[in-house]
């Protein structure tokens, strides 16, 4: 059984470009948040993805959006970017119906924005 | 006032110690994650509790749901435990985990 799976690993992005990160979420969930870790921060809720649609969101700007896939699978994408949009960027899936409490993590992607 | 407190911030111990790390949140909870990080790397959860205990080989987690508090035990601590330690408590009023600053934890062979 795959857990939480994101991709890439790490990212190198000049500012001003576009980044799309994706995550693929546990087998059996249905539900997928994204956060923003930057260095030394603790992770930054940005937005839950439930049934193909945004169902909760953070405090970040609208150059980050989000998509979830009929396959529950979902990418983050971030335009514009900014220096201090480097960070850690985490998915976290979890079943709408077991409870979104219950949330596992995937490795990260490290976007560097250069 | 935080949500989420965790002490210490900074925790140093010899390898074999007894570590205890501390989380008190103020909001209403369905349950309360505990993560670790190593340096550069990504978010483990250790525990998921909503009451009582739990055990995980060296790891011990506790939490009181009327006095809002948690902790996270490490018994014969090791220097591969040196890592952030997060409490996460997710709450139901906003439907989303809260995240404490972390303890940074080292431990010295």
């Amino acid at each position: 059984d795959a857990g939480v799976t994101q991709s890439p690993t790490h990212l190198i992005k000049t500012r001003g470009q576009q980044v799309t990160l994706r995550c693929s979420p546990k087998s059996g969930h249905d539900t997928v948040s994204w956060y923003q870790q930057a260095l030394g921060q603790g992770p930054q809720f940005i937005f839950q993805y439930y049934e193909e649609e945004e169902r909760q969101r953070g405090n970040f700007p609208d150059r980050f959006s989000g998509h979830q896939f009929p396959n529950y699978s979902s990418e983050l994408n971030v335009n514009a970017l900014l220096l201090g949009d480097s960070a850690l960027y985490l998915c976290a899936s979890s079943s709408r119906h077991r409870g979104a409490y219950e949330q596992y993590f995937g490795p990260g992607t490290r976007l560097t924005v250069t | 006032k935080n949500e989420v407190e965790q002490s210490p911030q900074n925790l140093t111990a010899q390898e074999g110690e007894f570590i205890t790390i501390n989380c008190s949140y103020s909001v209403g909870i369905s349950a309360l994650h505990w993560l670790q990080q190593h340096p550069g790397g990504g978010i483990v959860s250790l525990f998921m509790l909503s009451s009582g205990k739990k055990k995980h080989g060296r790891l011990i987690a506790t939490i009181n749901i009327q006095e809002k508090h948690s902790s996270l035990h490490i018994t014969a601590s090791h220097p591969r435990d040196s890592a952030v330690y997060i409490c996460a408590p997710f709450s139901y009023n906003t439907d989303k985990l809260i995240f404490g600053t972390g303890t940074r934890l080292q431990v010295f062979p």
